[in-house]
């Protein structure tokens, strides 16, 4: 069955620290891996994209890793702001882009 | 460019009542989707087009509707509403369908209550 697991399920950090967000996948065939962002009350905004022969990708301060082998993905985020605070959801689509949502981590940034 | 609109953001709906909810996208892209995101659950794709004229079913598309007239706009019709429906449901664009490296635009949502 195709599954995207993510972890954890919330986190609560301080202004300026870093932290890591997990993803395991099972999807198969594997196209590509995608972290969104959502505000409250909002759509998903894409962070990063990443196919099979990429292994990690930026976007300021959020940094994807992807470990195709062990089907597992990292979002970090680096120097936390307050408008870091967001479900951030990991999405693996499969070859005619048929996605599968994780169900998200829901980040608090306090001050 | 508007990205991608959605309209109404909010609608209360009585069970068996039938509506549409609205999707236009102003960057011409081909593909477009429509999805519900029920709490605790990830997004689940409803239906998906490829372009105009073309549509295909996601992995919940019972209870829903769709039609692709033009490039541009995307409606979702509920044909008899059950409070199952009860959800926020949101619509997506990307560039090509084929890409594995474009980037999916979604629009604001739509909050649908069904009573």
């Amino acid at each position: 069955k195709n599954q995207v697991e993510q972890s954890p399920q919330s986190l609560i950090i301080l202004e300026g620290k870093n932290c890591t967000l997990q993803c395991n996948y099972t999807v198969s065939p594997f196209s590509n891996l995608r972290w969104y962002k959502q505000d409250t009350g909002r759509g998903p905004v894409s962070l990063t994209i990443m196919t099979f022969s990429e292994n990690t990708k930026s976007n300021g301060r959020y940094t994807a890793t992807l470990d195709a082998d062990t089907k597992q993905s990292s979002l970090h985020i680096t120097a936390s702001q307050l408008s870091d605070s967001a479900s951030y959801i990991c999405v693996v689509s499969r070859g005619s882009y048929i996605p599968t949502f994780g169900r998200g981590t829901s980040l608090i940034v306090h001050p | 460019n508007a990205g991608v609109t959605q309209t109404p953001k909010f609608q209360v709906l009585k069970t068996g009542q039938s509506m549409t909810l609205q999707c236009a996208q102003d960057m011409n892209h081909e593909y477009m989707s429509w999805y519900r995101q029920d709490p605790g659950m990830g997004l689940r794709l409803i239906h998906y087009s490829v372009g105009a004229g073309i549509t295909d079913q996601g992995e919940v598309p019972n209870g829903y509707n769709v039609s692709r007239s033009t490039t541009e706009d995307f409606p979702l019709r509920l044909l008899s509403a059950a409070p199952s429906q009860t959800s926020v449901y949101f619509c997506a664009s990307t560039r090509v369908r084929t890409s594995e490296r474009d980037t999916q635009y979604f629009g604001p949502g739509t909050r649908l209550t069904v009573l």
